[in-house]
């Protein structure tokens, strides 16, 4: 079945660093979407790429989806605590059958 | 809106006991999903709906029953419980809108098995 593959599996950083995470998949992607979630809490939706080499800006955070749709990276830049949490991308099985794949996440750890 | 709401938050169950968690959405989402979250190995889709009175399994089905009888509840049941079940598990309901699909997520039940 699909699989898309996520590093680093953990990333500390020093408050004000910058972070990247990285998803991995061995065939091409229709989408890609992100999560993040913060500790003890629940998947909250980031952002779907769609586009081959699609980049998208949420405030200190850029996505960006591969020329070839097989990979896709979450950077942050100049961390904050507020970063702190496990960051997933998740993609949609081929043949449409609805199904999300998730990533096994990149947990972030922030020291002020 | 309350969004997607789970109860219980957490149950504690003994080896063959029977529950089921419950999980409804008042956004009028036709997709309905399950997952559990366990240490390092994200989240797996145990089942999911794509309307009302269809189901379908998802990755890790076995030991899992659902039933989408109305747009709103997808309760999740555990046959006999297992220790291997011991898990967070996650309910969502799907927007799509634009090409975007958006899952939310619930608060999740936090499960142990004994």
């Amino acid at each position: 079945g699909q699989q898309v593959m996520q590093i680093p599996q953990y990333q500390h950083v020093q408050e004000g660093e910058d972070f990247t995470t990285y998803c991995n998949s061995s065939t091409t992607l229709s989408n890609i979407q992100w999560y993040k979630q913060r500790p003890g809490g629940h998947p909250v939706f980031l952002i779907q790429l769609v586009k081959s080499g699609e980049v998208k800006k949420q405030k200190r955070l850029t996505f960006q989806f591969g020329e070839a749709k097989k990979n896709s990276s979450l950077h942050i830049t100049a961390t904050q605590t507020t970063d702190v949490g496990t960051y997933f991308c998740a993609v949609l099985t081929q043949g449409g059958s609805e199904k999300l794949v998730f990533g096994k996440g990149t947990k972030l750890t922030v020291n002020p | 809106n309350a969004g997607v709401t789970q109860t219980p938050k957490f149950q504690v169950l003994k080896t063959g006991q029977s529950m089921t968690l419950q999980c409804a959405q008042d956004m009028n989402h036709e997709y309905m999903s399950w997952y559990r979250q366990d240490p390092g190995m994200g989240l797996r889709l145990i089942h999911y709906s794509v309307g009302a009175g269809i189901t379908d399994q998802g990755e890790v089905p076995n030991g899992y029953n659902v039933s989408r009888s109305t747009t709103e509840d997808f309760p999740l049941r555990l046959l006999s419980a297992a220790p291997s079940q011991t898990s967070v598990y996650f309910c969502a309901s799907t927007l799509t809108s634009g090409g975007v699909e958006t899952q939310y997520f619930g608060p999740g039940t936090r499960l142990l098995v004994l």
